[in-house]
């Protein structure tokens, strides 16, 4: 159980176009998704907090304009990385929040997207 | 504000061998929760053990167990009879009990990379 897909799992885009990442909870229902960057080697990035059907909460430094979060339902959220520069380029990661199974609030992780922006 | 603190950016072990990952934490708070999460090459990120704060007793999970030490602020991750593939990256990560705002996010350590050798 708490499996969380991620698509696409690698895209490549050209500067300027907006690419979008779907984060889907397959076999849980998730009030909260987060979304992370990942830099090599290096630890977890938080960019936002989304709650479904509210707005994303998004980290001090990150541009709300540049990467929009949209959380529809309570499988499915997406971060739409918008005019991408190959400063974007990073490894995108998603987790979702389960509340229902368990008292403790565990984070389940999506297997990631690599973006690159040429 | 909490605080992770990882102190071995790099381990190694022998297989079949034990061996202890550290972790430090900063809180002002008497209940939460601490997870050691593992990343693997493929980068997908993978729950290893949980505890939550108010449970004296340490959590396991097969191979790994940990050492919580509440007073000390400390959480290390014990593997034992190391496998080839328990090589990856370790983050421990604190996440506050309350639910209200902001609180549902991890606060992540930098990690331990651990070599597993033949």
């Amino acid at each position: 159980g708490a499996v969380v897909s991620q698509h696409p799992s690698r895209v490549i885009c050209k500067s300027g176009t907006s690419v979008k990442i779907e984060c889907r909870s397959l076999d849980f229902q998730a009030t909260t998704m987060f979304w992370y960057r990942q830099f090599p080697k290096k630890s977890l990035m938080l960019m936002a907090t989304s709650n479904e059907g509210s707005k994303a909460t998004y980290e001090q430094g990150v541009e709300k304009d540049k990467f929009l979060i949209n959380h529809a339902s309570l499988t499915l959220s997406t971060l739409t990385v918008t005019s991408a520069h190959p400063e974007d380029s990073s490894f995108y990661i998603c987790s979702a929040s389960v509340i229902a199974f368990t008292s403790t609030d565990t984070q389940y992780f999506g297997p990631g997207t690599r973006l690159t922006v040429l | 504000a909490q605080t992770v603190t990882q102190s071995q950016p790099e381990m190694s072990v022998q297989e079949a061998e034990t061996v202890t990952l550290s972790c430090t934490y900063d809180t002002s708070e008497s209940d939460y929760y601490l997870f050691w999460y593992k990343q693997p090459p493929s980068r997908q990120m993978i729950l290893v053990i949980r505890q939550e704060a108010y449970k004296q007793q340490n959590a396991t999970e097969n191979r790994f167990s940990v050492n919580f030490q509440k007073a000390a602020k400390s959480f290390s991750l014990k593997i034992s009879d190391s496998q080839l593939g328990d090589a990856a990256m370790y983050f421990c990560a604190y996440r506050s009990a309350q639910n209200a705002g902001n609180n549902r996010k991890l606060i992540w350590g930098l990690g331990t990379s651990l070599a597993v050798n033949p």
